[in-house]
């Protein structure tokens, strides 16, 4: 069965400071996508980013890239010149990418808070 | 626009009674998920289906129920609900194996069992 680990549970960055937010999976799967889902004090759950496995180039969306290291199976979100309206909870996410199995499974999250 | 929504977003009830979560997406996706979610173990998945008829346990799914009667509702029955389930239920929707299966997520609702 697939895992998703995110080792810290918690992690604080100086605002406009660069943080990296750790994960890695475990899938005996060749094809599979990657998220990282973001959910703020309001509880609303927000796509920030995701990885196709079939491609080498680590996606990015402004300020928000990930290092995807597909034999390492890991999957690291890098959040550059951080702001407060980035603390929140942060989520990665696995999904298989064929056999219609859509179903995602997520990791335990790492509370991110931001010191103004 | 399209939407998820979950009723009610609160609610408090008793051990032992029957409990019923709403989800209705206008996405049109054929998929559907619910969630919990608890301290120290992030989103765990209790039940989903692809379309309608459709329906499947997920990891924690002993307890709960679910229907799949057209595309827009899945809800979430709680039979029996016990204080164990006190927690924050996320519904979802995603278009399909065809696409990277993003979730659209609804607002949460939080349900305590004293």
């Amino acid at each position: 069965a697939q895992t998703v680990t995110q080792s810290q549970p918690e992690m604080s960055v100086q605002e406009a400071e660069t943080v990296t937010l750790s994960c890695t999976y475990d899938t005996s799967e060749s094809d599979y996508y990657l998220f990282w889902y973001k959910q703020p004090p309001s509880r609303q759950m927000i796509l920030v980013i995701r990885q196709e496995a079939y491609k080498q180039q680590n996606a990015t969306e402004n300020r928000f890239s990930v290092n995807f290291q597909k034999a390492a199976k890991s999957f690291s979100l890098k959040i550059s010149d951080s702001q407060l309206g980035d603390a929140a909870m942060y989520f990665c996410a696995y999904r298989r990418g064929t056999g219609g199995d859509d179903k995602i499974i997520f990791g335990k999250g790492t509370r991110l808070h931001i010191l103004p | 626009d399209a939407e998820i929504t979950q009723s009610p977003r609160h609610k408090i009830t008793e051990t032992g009674r029957q409990v019923t979560l709403a989800c209705h997406q206008t996405w049109n996706h054929n998929n559907m998920f619910w969630y919990r979610q608890d301290l120290g173990h992030g989103l765990r998945l209790i039940h989903y289906s692809y379309g309608v008829q459709d329906t499947n346990k997920g990891e924690v799914s002993d307890g709960y129920s679910v229907s799949r009667s057209n595309t827009e509702d899945l809800p979430l029955t709680l039979e029996s609900a016990a204080s164990s389930q006190t927690s924050v239920y996320f519904c979802a929707s995603s278009e399909g194996t065809l696409n990277t299966g993003e979730l659209f997520f609804g607002e949460g609702s939080r349900l305590t069992v004293l």
